[in-house]
């Protein structure tokens, strides 16, 4: 089974610039997280999907990040303009269902972001 | 709201001995699911053990064992007979198992950096 993949692994971007993410979860899992992980923190939820839908999004700050899952699949995580406080790991994650939850996330190997 | 606490930033064992990473968590809720994750340096997150609240019995996988006291809310990871692969922050992580908008989210503590010695 593919685990989950992101892209891409690095990006150094000039501050007030735009960047963008992306995300493909497991085959079938219905739900996926974007959370952000500054150096020497645990992982923050940005935002949680189920399917195409927005379930909590309490925490992204709208007025520069937006995220999408239009189909349901792949994801796309979009900063604009990026600021240096937003220097971080970027991480996906996805599970199944609620009905078969096992209470795990999977999680991909992050998209780091340098701001300068 | 939830949180969870790692009390530890740095912890560090000798080879083939046994180190015991703490956290403590605060919930009103009485359902729910404890999880130690570990994050290898650039690497993926990976589930490392998890508990489901609502079991006495406390997880064990492999190596790997919990500590599980419900009512003090502790889950501390006990990792026995170290291997340098072992090296890795540790994160606990709390997921409420009620529906509503929060469930599956999970809310994590800042981590335990642990080091293994040779």
């Amino acid at each position: 089974e593919a685990g989950v993949a992101q892209s891409p692994r690095y990006k150094i971007i000039e501050k007030r610039q735009s960047v963008a993410f992306w995300c493909n979860p497991i085959s079938g899992h219905a739900t996926l997280y974007w959370y952000q992980q500054i150096l020497g923190q645990g992982p923050k939820l940005l935002i949680q999907f189920q399917n195409n839908g927005v379930v909590d999004d309490s925490q992204l700050p709208k007025d520069r990040f937006s995220a999408e899952r239009l189909k349901g699949v792949d994801s796309t995580l979009k900063i604009q303009p990026a600021k240096l406080e937003d220097s971080a790991v970027y991480l996906c994650a996805s599970s199944r269902v609620r009905t078969l939850n096992t209470g795990e996330l999977f999680f991909g190997e992050g998209s780091r972001l340098t701001v300068l | 709201a939830q949180t969870v606490t790692q009390s530890q930033p740095e912890m560090s064992v000798q080879e083939a001995e046994t180190v015991t990473l703490s956290c403590t968590y605060d919930t009103s809720e009485s359902d729910y699911y404890l999880f130690w994750y570990k994050q290898p340096p650039s690497r993926q997150m990976i589930l490392v053990i998890r508990q489901e609240a609502y079991k006495q019995q406390n997880a064990t996988e492999n190596r790997f064992s919990v500590n599980f006291q419900k009512a003090a809310k502790s889950f501390s990871l006990k990792i026995s007979d170290s291997q340098l692969g072992d090296a890795a922050m540790y994160f606990c992580a709390y997921r409420s198992a009620l529906d509503g908008g929060s469930q599956g989210n999970l809310i994590f503590g800042k981590g335990t950096k642990l080091s293994v010695k040779p």
